[in-house]
Formats: C-alpha cells, sequence, structure tokens
C-alpha cells in the first residue's frame, strides 16, 4: 500500500506569498492530521480531521492558517500570507480509529525568505 | 495535563555498545497508548512500536526492547549492540484514550542519537 503522501517536498518562496502544502493520507485512513516541526518548538500538532471534518484546530498558530478536506484522499494547509517565522517542515499523518499508529508523511521543508 | 519528557537531548555511543533512551510521561487517564517514533537524518518519521497502558510486558524486536513500567511511568527504549544506522532522533509520545479524549499524540521533545563506527 501506497503511504501518506505529501507534496512538495520542498517548497521555497518570499514572504507575503500564499503557500498550499498538500497530503493524501493512506485509503481507509479516518483521521489526518497536520504537524508542524521547528528545531525551537519541536514536532506540534496544527490541526486534525475526522472523516473529514475538523475536530482541532487549536494548534494552528494564527488566522493566516487554513486547512481543509474536502474529501477522503485529499488535504491542503494553505499559509496566507506567509511569514519567515512559518519556515518549518510540515508533516501529514494519517491513522484509522482505534488508537492505531500514526503513519506519516516525508514531510514538506518549508522555506519562507 | 498529559505530558512527555526526554530528558536525553543527545546521545553519542560507539558501535556495539548498549543504549538506552529514557521516556517518561504525565496523564490523568487510566487508559492510554504508548508509542516510539525514529527519526533518521533523511527527515521522515518512522513507526516502531505502540504499547497500551493494560499490557506491561516487555518487547523484544531484534536489537530493539522496549521496558513500560506503570509504576514510575516511563517507557524506556534500548537499542544492543547500536549500529551507525541507528543513528536518528527517537520520539516517545502519548496518547490519551479516555472518556472524552481525542485521541491525539503528544510528542516528547526527542534524543537525538549519534552511533560512531
Amino acid at each position: 500500500d501506497a503511504g501518506v503522501i505529501q507534496s512538495p517536498r520542498h517548497e521555497v518562496t518570499e514572504m507575503g506569498q500564499e503557500v498550499t502544502l498538500r497530503c493524501k493520507p493512506i485509503s481507509g485512513h479516518d483521521y489526518l492530521f497536520w504537524y508542524r516541526q521547528t528545531m525551537m518548538r519541536g514536532l506540534e500538532l496544527l490541526i486534525y480531521f475526522n472523516n473529514n471534518v475538523p475536530i482541532d484546530d487549536s494548534g494552528m498558530p494564527e488566522d493566516r492558517f487554513s486547512a481543509k478536506m474536502p474529501n477522503a484522499s485529499f488535504s491542503t494547509l494553505k499559509i496566507q500570507p506567509s511569514e519567515p517565522r512559518d519556515s518549518a517542515v510540515y508533516f501529514c499523518a494519517s491513522r484509522p480509529g482505534g488508537h492505531q499508529p500514526q503513519h506519516f508523511g516525508d514531510g514538506t521543508r518549508l522555506s519562507i525568505l | 495535563a498529559q505530558k512527555v519528557t526526554q530528558a536525553q537531548t543527545e546521545i553519542s555511543v560507539v558501535e556495539k555498545e548498549d543504549v538506552t533512551l529514557d521516556c517518561v510521561y504525565e496523564t490523568r487517564d487510566t487508559t492510554y497508548y504508548l508509542f516510539w517514533y525514529k527519526q533518521p537524518p533523511s527527515g521522515e518519521l518512522v513507526f516502531l512500536i505502540r504499547r497500551n497502558s493494560f499490557d506491561e510486558q516487555n518487547e523484544i524486536s531484534g536489537r530493539y526492547s522496549w521496558n513500560f513500567q506503570k509504576s514510575t511511568s516511563s517507557f524506556n527504549f534500548t537499542i544492543t549492540a547500536s549500529q551507525v544506522v541507528d543513528s536518528a532522533v527517537y520520539f516517545c509520545a502519548l496518547s490519551e484514550a479516555g472518556w472524552g479524549s481525542q485521541g491525539n499524540l503528544i510528542f516528547g521533545k526527542g534524543t537525538k542519537l549519534s552511533v560512531k563506527p
């Protein structure tokens, strides 16, 4: 089975631009998570979905961040406008129900200049 | 409040040495799950093990072993006869499963293991 697929793998853009990160979860997984990883703050949960519905977005840093899951096989994380402090690695993960392990994508390394 | 503490920020060992990575957790739930993930230099996060709070049996998988002790709220990870390929950041994580719990993963800060040849 294919794992969690994230795109792009790397993104470099200028401050103020809109950034869209994409994620395709593992087929059949009910839960999808977005994380951000930085040296200072480690792994932070931004938002997660259950059956395409956002359940907890308390980790989203500010209104510049938004996430959607229009269907069971696709999710986006958007930053608009982007700022240099948004530079990080963004991971998407998915899992089935029953507290099964989360499976992570390879991440998107985002650099905002 | 739920919390995971990995007190060892970095560990350096020489190949073939045994090494133990510590993990201490805090939770008010009686039902919870503990996990270990590996993040090699290539950056991906790889699932290693899941343990539920009712199963205190130690687990062994090849050179890897895990020691879960509820009395000390610890879930330590030992690598026997370490190899250079074990060099990575290792994360311990907690997921509460009690009534009203969301089932999110709470990660520790990670321990960076360097295995020298």
